[in-house]
């Protein structure tokens, strides 16, 4: 039972460079989530889904895109890396919107230097 | 849009002593709400979490919390912290309406000293 499984683990990108990180699911949960951690800041939400074929944008979604083309499969994409964008990235997911089916599952995270 | 409000920043203890982190939150509608615990270099782990019934509800490793829906909080206790208990401390909030999405405070940091 693998639950959240985020790839890479861990990236050091050039300015400019692009590349996606890719998080799977295998709960058959609706609703996916990327964030980002920061000192200080918390978790913020970049992008969510709340079901295949659908994206919404979060408190931070400029210079990332995302798609979830398959239920299991959520990409977030970094086009032009920036060093602003040097973070830890968490994937998350949940059954849906409802009365007791919204705890998060976590996955590992991914540690991204941009320099 | 709902949001999350923690209230500390960094909390320093000694053991045995209590703790409790204020979490207060903004939505006029209807919520869940969790607390996540982060222990350092591990991903975020749900420590309980409140849909409805009784407003205080009991999570793993001794910690509980309270719902006061007229203060819009959910805040965090423990009667008597653990060196083991050093980790950061995530409130969150997902409004019960569909396509809402999870929503974190700042969390706060806490260090217990043996």
């Amino acid at each position: 039972n693998a639950g959240v499984t985020q790839t890479p683990k861990f990236r050091v990108l050039k300015t400019g460079q692009s590349m996606t990180l890719l998080c799977a699911q295998d709960m058959n949960h609706e609703y996916m989530y990327w964030y980002r951690q920061d000192p200080g800041m918390g978790l913020r939400l970049i992008h969510y889904s709340v079901g295949e074929g659908t994206t919404a944008k979060g408190e931070v979604p400029d210079g990332y895109n995302v798609s979830r083309l398959k239920k299991q499969n959520f990409l977030l994409g970094l086009e032009s890396a920036a060093p602003s964008q040097t973070s830890v990235y968490f994937c998350a997911s949940t059954l849906g919107a409802g009365v007791r089916n919204t705890e998060a599952f976590f996955g590992q995270g991914t540690r991204l230097t941009v320099v | 849009a709902q949001s999350v409000s923690q209230h500390n920043h960094h909390v320093i203890l000694s053991e045995a002593a209590s703790l409790e982190l204020g979490c207060n939150y903004s939505y006029g509608g209807t919520v869940n709400l969790f607390w996540y615990v982060q222990y350092p270099g591990q991903h975020l782990q749900l420590l309980l979490k409140y849909f409805s019934g009784d407003p205080l509800v009991k999570g793993i490793k001794g910690f509980e919390a309270e719902f006061i829906k007229s203060k819009f909080s959910f805040n965090l206790r423990k009667p008597s912290v653990q060196w083991s208990d050093t980790a950061e401390y995530f409130c969150a909030v997902n409004a019960r309406q569909a396509g809402t999405a999870l929503i974190f405070g700042k969390g706060t940091t806490l260090s217990v000293s043996s």
